[in-house]
Formats: C-alpha cells, structure tokens, sequence
C-alpha cells in the first residue's frame, strides 16, 4: 500500500490565525487524496476531495473558504485552515487511494488545537 | 454525510469472549474496508472485500460483505485486550471515489 506522512502530526494555534498542514504521498502519484476530521471519540468525516491540477471537491456544509485544499503536484496536497477559530479543533487526517481504487491509505493525522 | 451505521457505538467485553460488529446502510457500495484506529493515530486498513458474500478471515477476525453490498459485519473469536481500540468501516459508492465511514465502533476488552 501506499506510504503517507502528514505534518505537522501536531499544532497550536491562536483564534484567528490561518494554519497549513501538508499530506505527503511518499510512494505513489496520487491525483486524488481525500482530507478528514475526526472530533473525539467520533467517526471520521470526509471534507473534501483533493484533486491535482484542478479544485478541489468539498463535501456538503464545509466551508471551501475556510478550508482551503491545494494539490499542486501528484505527491503533496496541503490544507489551510483560515482563520482558526477554537471549533476548529479537530483531529485532521489525510488519506490516498490505493492503485485499484478499491482502498485507501491513511497519514498519521494532525491534531489542531486553536486557543 | 454518514451514510453507514455502526452498532453497537460502544462495547465492553472480557477477555476470550465473542463479539460481532455491524455496518449497515441502504446505499450500494462497490468496496467496503474495515479499518481499526488508536487514539491519535490515523486508521489502520484491515481487509476490503468487494464482492457481495464475500467472507475473509483475519487470525480471529471474521468479515463478511452482504449479499447485497449494503452491509458488512466483524466478528471477532476470543477477543484479547489487543483488540481494543475504535473500529471503523468505510464504503465507496463508486471505484475510486469518496469513501464514507461508518459511526464507529469503540471496543474495550477487559483482561
């Protein structure tokens, strides 16, 4: 399977403030790599699906303004969050879909804490 | 968009005991993945099955895909405290497209 990393694994920051966190494809081109949030003890909650070359795709009541998703290349998709206010805070974890479309691979995830 | 249910939410077991996981929707999905996530951890891939009744084996995990592709199951044979963690399954409407996660099942097995 394909090989992850995001970074940073963790981060904080003050309200208001914009906060960039990268998810990298270590092994595999990746056209399509798909952005989650996971509040604790709750199920993961797919944002956006990032799309290289192209914009990125946002799931239903998320704010592609606040949340902003660039894929410039086939191994880096970054997130921006703009304007972090302390709901923010989330446990945020990228994810690359396998060769056969079938599965995906998971970064570490970047724990976002906004004070 | 949650479109898979998971039940129970929460289950507390002892050590050696049997316990069975469902994700259930009414929406048709071409794969479906059972993943197991640690805290502060990003989730960990346990099997994909995509063929409708289809059953694969893990050690002592069992998994099972609905004759449908609506549903699937986990069932775990002696539990040990390893088990213990979140599980999650996740389906993709379409062949390499967005994957959705189930509610999420969080298992405790107790020594």
């Amino acid at each position: 399977g394909a090989v992850v990393s995001q970074h940073p694994s963790w981060v904080i920051c003050k309200s208001g403030t914009s906060v960039k966190i990268e998810c990298r494809s270590l092994d595999f081109q990746a056209t399509t790599m798909f952005w989650y949030r996971q509040f604790p003890k709750q199920s993961l909650m797919l944002m956006a699906t990032s799309n290289e070359g192209s914009k990125a795709t946002y799931e239903q009541g998320v704010e592609k303004d606040k949340f902003l998703i660039n894929h410039a290349s086939l191994t880096l998709s970054t997130l921006t969050v703009t304007s972090a206010h302390p709901e923010d805070s989330s446990f945020y974890i990228c994810s690359v879909p396998g060769r056969e479309g079938y599965e995906q691979y998971f970064g570490p995830g970047t724990r976002l804490t906004v004070t | 968009t949650q479109l898979l249910e998971q039940s129970p939410q929460f289950l507390s077991i002892q050590e050696g005991e049997n316990l069975t996981v469902y994700c259930n929707s009414s929406s048709v999905f071409s794969s479906l993945q059972w993943y197991r996530q640690e805290p502060g951890e990003g989730p960990v891939l346990l099997v994909t099955v995509v063929t409708g009744g289809e059953v694969k084996k893990l050690k002592r995990l069992t998994f099972q895909f609905g004759d449908a592709r609506k549903d699937s199951s986990l069932h775990i044979t002696a539990a040990q405290t390893g088990d213990t963690g979140l599980y999650l399954c996740a389906g993709s409407p379409n062949t390499g497209n967005q994957f959705y996660f189930g509610t999420g099942t969080s298992l405790t097995v107790i020594p």
